[in-house]
């Protein structure tokens, strides 16, 4: 157990909706990270959270966002789903100093129909 | 971001030590080398990092070159439980962003 809680584990919808993925830190943690990982393909970066500001931005999409609150806890939202967003989301979280081990949680597997 | 190069696939025989290669060729002097794995159907785990010199913890060695633009994840005894995508990273340039590249399969042949 990493400490990193994510949910949900599995979520199915429809194309054109909107979806709300959540993380929940390992306590302690400031910085947030948010991967995509579409089937038997590597992970890609989206965005990176550090103490409710926003640190660094990788390929995320204009219809994905992204915040993280007060308690540290951070959401990813999807919207306007296509079928090419059906992929695992991970979480990962980290202190927030350079050299951290980051710890990732089990990830949400989004299906898109 | 600076790229990272690591062969597609590697094959292993269990209880035999393994040698993962990286090659990190625009590394500069204040990038940290990162190794992390990820086993089917689960979320990467790390496996060590390191700077300048080699470290040692109790997963892996991780080997840095002089001109620390390779590296090398030593695997002392493989085991079934460390076939799994071995991820060679850094946070290039000190942005803080974990970049994963395509990563490299290791099989361990029982």
């Amino acid at each position: 157990d990493s400490g990193v809680t994510q949910t949900p584990k599995h979520l199915i919808t429809a194309t054109g909706q909107r979806v709300t993925l959540r993380c929940s830190p390992r306590s302690g943690d400031l910085s947030v990270y948010w991967y995509q990982q579409s089937l038997d393909q590597g992970l890609q970066f989206l965005i990176q959270y550090y103490n409710g500001e926003e640190r660094a931005k990788g390929n995320i999409l204009e219809r994905f966002s992204a915040q993280q609150f007060p308690d540290l806890h951070s959401e990813l939202n999807l919207s306007s789903l296509e079928l090419g967003d059906s992929a695992l989301y991970f979480c990962a979280s980290t202190r927030g100093g350079r050299a951290d081990e980051a710890f990732f949680g089990q990830g949400t597997r989004l299906t898109v129909v | 971001d600076a790229k990272t190069t690591q062969p597609n696939s590697m094959e292993s025989n269990e209880e035999e030590p393994v040698h993962l290669p990286c090659n990190h060729s625009t590394i500069s002097g204040t990038d940290y080398i990162h190794w992390y794995r990820q086993l089917p159907s689960q979320g990467p785990e790390y496996v060590i990092h390191g700077l300048t010199s080699n470290v040692n913890n109790r997963m892996a060695s991780l080997a840095i070159a002089e001109d620390r633009k390779s590296s090398t994840l030593i695997l002392h005894r493989a085991t079934l439980r460390d076939a799994a995508v071995y991820y060679c990273m850094g946070d290039w340039g000190g942005s803080e962003k974990l970049v994963f590249g395509k990563g490299m399969k290791l099989t361990v042949n029982p």
